[in-house]
């Protein structure tokens, strides 16, 4: 089945700069990429999706870029802000099969 | 537009007793998937219903069984409980899959003492 692993599992970065959260998934077929976001204590949203058609996507400082060959994808977050900290989920699912998540990176926003 | 709701929020059980949790997806979402949170396994799939059928399903045992009704709420129950099982139990609803937009309820939290 698919395997999907996440690094790093904490980011601390100044406000400001870019932050960068990278997955690998183990199975090809895999053609549907989400990103979650969950704060402390409530549940986790969607921020951004990608589909295995899609290099890359752009939601304002929120990118996600896929690269099939490699089979890894990425979730960038420029000019950080202190509201950005969180825990950040990915994680693949192919044709509606089960859906594998990261184990999650915890993103520190320091002012 | 009522987001997805879980009740319980929050429950204490004890090691052999069973639970059901319920589920009640934004209206007229017809897919329920359920989810497990624990600090040490992160999120792990465990199934997902659509039009009151099972679709997929996650590598649990068989104590853990879902169904679905008519009106798509989703009820998920877990028997024979084992201290292991202590974690949030999330649902998310969507159009028709999990491959676009889930929207996530705010979880139960279950103990077992």
């Amino acid at each position: 089945g698919e395997n999907v692993e996440q690094h790093p599992s904490t980011l601390s970065v100044q406000e400001g700069d870019s932050a960068v959260i990278k997955c690998t998934y183990s199975d090809s077929a895999s053609n549907y990429f989400p990103w979650y976001k969950q704060e402390l204590g409530k549940r986790p949203q969607l921020i951004i999706d990608i589909r295995s058609n899609v290099g890359e996507k752009k939601d304002q400082r929120i990118a996600v870029t896929l690269n099939k060959t490699a089979k890894h994808f990425s979730l960038h977050i420029t000019e950080t802000q202190p509201e950005d900290s969180a825990v950040y989920f990915c994680a693949a699912s192919k044709n509606n099969n089960d859906m594998r998540f990261g184990a999650g990176t915890r993103l520190t926003v320091k002012p | 537009k009522a987001g997805v709701t879980q009740t319980p929020r929050y429950l204490i059980k004890t090691r052999g007793q069973q639970v059901t949790l319920s589920c009640s997806p934004i209206s007229g979402h017809r897919s329920v998937s359920w989810y497990q949170q624990t600090p040490g396994q992160g999120l792990q799939f465990l199934f997902e219903y659509f039009s009151e059928t099972q679709r997929n399903k996650g590598n649990f045992p068989g104590r853990f069984s879902g169904r679905q009704f008519s009106n798509s709420r989703s009820e998920m129950n877990v028997s024979t409980l084992e201290l292991g099982d202590s974690a949030l139990y999330l649902c998310a609803s969507s159009w028709t899959s999990y491959s676009e937009t889930q929207y996530f309820g705010p979880g139960t939290r279950l103990l077992v003492l």
